[in-house]
């Protein structure tokens, strides 16, 4: 384990159904992100939260909704959503300052979502 | 634009030196990363190197940067079976006071006898 627990490990859902991914640290950090992995394609970052407030939303769509209600967990709300969007769902976390910024992010073991 | 590229895959065998190569965009960036990520896992923080410097070396690992190309490149030593994993480079450009960090595709490295 990294510090940083993401639950569930897998998921497969419908594209009518609501479901929530978990993302939990204990670390301290006050920044937290959640990012797609696609299979050949670049890491996206999907949205920034430094210190509960969200600072960048990459253009995602509106079935993709984010949450943090503290410091320490971050949600993804997803709902009505596309095949597509099976990916891989990476949450990380950093200590979001100049002196910290070379230890880098620390990563969940992500959620495998399937859309079906 | 905010891209950073890497080739997609890269076969060497066990004991022979494996060159990964990165091209980044934002010659601002502070700090460039290499992560390395195993099947089933999230990226794991693997080496750094900042950016007033031209290499890194840390233990079988040596990273070179080339500010005026923006290349990155981490060579692996005597590289093991263990050592088979995707391999990301990520860029820290300046993004209004937090540590944003911009990820290329990633290398799949395959370490056979």
């Amino acid at each position: 384990e990294t510090g940083v627990t993401q639950t569930p490990r897998h998921l497969v859902m419908g594209m009518t159904n609501k479901k929530s991914l978990k993302c939990e640290q204990h670390l301290g950090h006050n920044a937290m992100y959640w990012y797609k992995q696609s299979a050949k394609k670049p890491l996206e970052l999907m949205f920034v939260y430094n210190f509960k407030e969200q600072t960048e939303n990459n253009s995602v769509p509106s079935r993709f909704s984010p949450e943090c209600p503290n410091s320490s967990h971050l949600f993804l709300h997803l709902h009505t959503l596309q095949p597509e969007d099976s990916a891989l769902y990476l949450c990380a976390s950093s200590q979001d300052n100049a002196v910290a910024a070379n230890y880098g992010y620390t990563f969940g073991s992500g959620t495998r979502l399937t859309v079906v | 634009g905010e891209d950073v590229e890497q080739s997609l895959f890269l076969s060497v065998r066990e004991g022979d030196s494996s060159v990964i190569n990165c091209t980044y965009t934002d010659s601002s960036s502070t700090y460039l990363y290499w992560y390395k990520q195993e099947p089933g896992a999230g990226l794991q923080l693997l080496t750094y190197i900042f950016s007033n410097m031209d290499m890194k070396q840390d233990q079988r690992l040596t990273v070179l940067l080339n500010k005026k190309d923006k290349h990155l490149s981490l060579r692996i030593a005597d590289t093991q079976t263990g050592d088979s994993a995707i391999y990301f480079c990520a860029e820290s450009p300046p993004s209004g006071g937090y540590n944003k960090l911009i990820f290329g595709a990633g290398t799949r490295l395959a370490v056979h006898p």
